[in-house]
């Protein structure tokens, strides 16, 4: 069975203060691993794709890392508007349309 | 465009009533998912539907029922929910070819069952 675990449930940061929510998994086969962002009431927004160990990708304040048992997401010099749940979600080999398996996610909050 | 529309944004119904959700995607997408997230958890995958074919049923209760009428559209049918129902349901997409394995999240529905 798929799993997902994500570090720590909860954060929280001053402005610039740097860090690093950590998302472990375990999967037969990852065929790509996702990063989403989730404000509260609303649908998860989309962030970043990672498909292989080593690869690494970046937006804006954001960078995303994957080795062949976790993922990092980095958030460097933090503002307040990035206070947002984060999601990570792992889609294993098997063929089909199949759905995501997602991690409790990490509540982070960005104090001014 | 990565857009998913959902409607209603908000919806109360009663344990009797029968409601539908509608879900709506305009980018090519033969994948289309529903998922049931309540709060301070993450999203849990209900149906599954690709090329209008439902492919997935988590073992979802028969009050739900999905339905699929053209490429772009997705409805969920409720009819004799329970309060334990209320929740936000998602609709997500993702396109069947190119890096056709990201989903494309709605607004979501937030229901609440009375």
């Amino acid at each position: 069975e798929d799993q997902v675990t994500q570090s720590p449930e909860a954060l929280r940061l001053q402005e610039g203060e740097s860090s690093s929510l950590n998302c472990s998994y375990t999967v037969s086969g990852l065929r790509g691993l996702f990063w989403y962002r989730q404000d509260p009431g609303k649908g998860p927004e989309f962030l970043f794709t990672l498909y292989s160990a080593g690869e690494e990708k970046e937006k804006e304040r954001l960078k995303a890392t994957l080795t062949k048992k976790e993922s990092f997401l980095h958030i460097t010099a933090p503002k307040p508007e990035d206070s947002a749940t984060y999601l990570c979600a792992v889609q294993a080999r098997g063929g089909g349309a199949d759905g995501l398996t997602f991690g409790k996610g990490t509540h982070l909050i960005i104090q001014p | 465009d990565t857009e998913v529309t959902q409607t209603p944004k908000h919806l109360v119904m009663g344990m009797t009533n029968k409601k539908s959700l509608k879900c709506e995607q305009h980018m090519g997408h033969r994948a289309m998912y529903w998922y049931k997230q309540k709060a301070k958890k993450p999203p849990e995958l209900m149906f599954v539907y690709s090329y209008e074919k439902l492919s997935i049923n988590e073992s979802v209760p028969s009050r739900f029922s999905p339905e699929c009428p053209n490429s772009s559209l997705l409805n969920l049918h409720l009819h004799a929910l329970q309060p334990e129902d209320s929740a936000l349901y998602l609709c997500a997409s993702r396109p069947t070819s190119g890096e056709w394995y990201e989903q494309y999240f709605g607004p979501g529905t937030r229901l609440t069952v009375t």
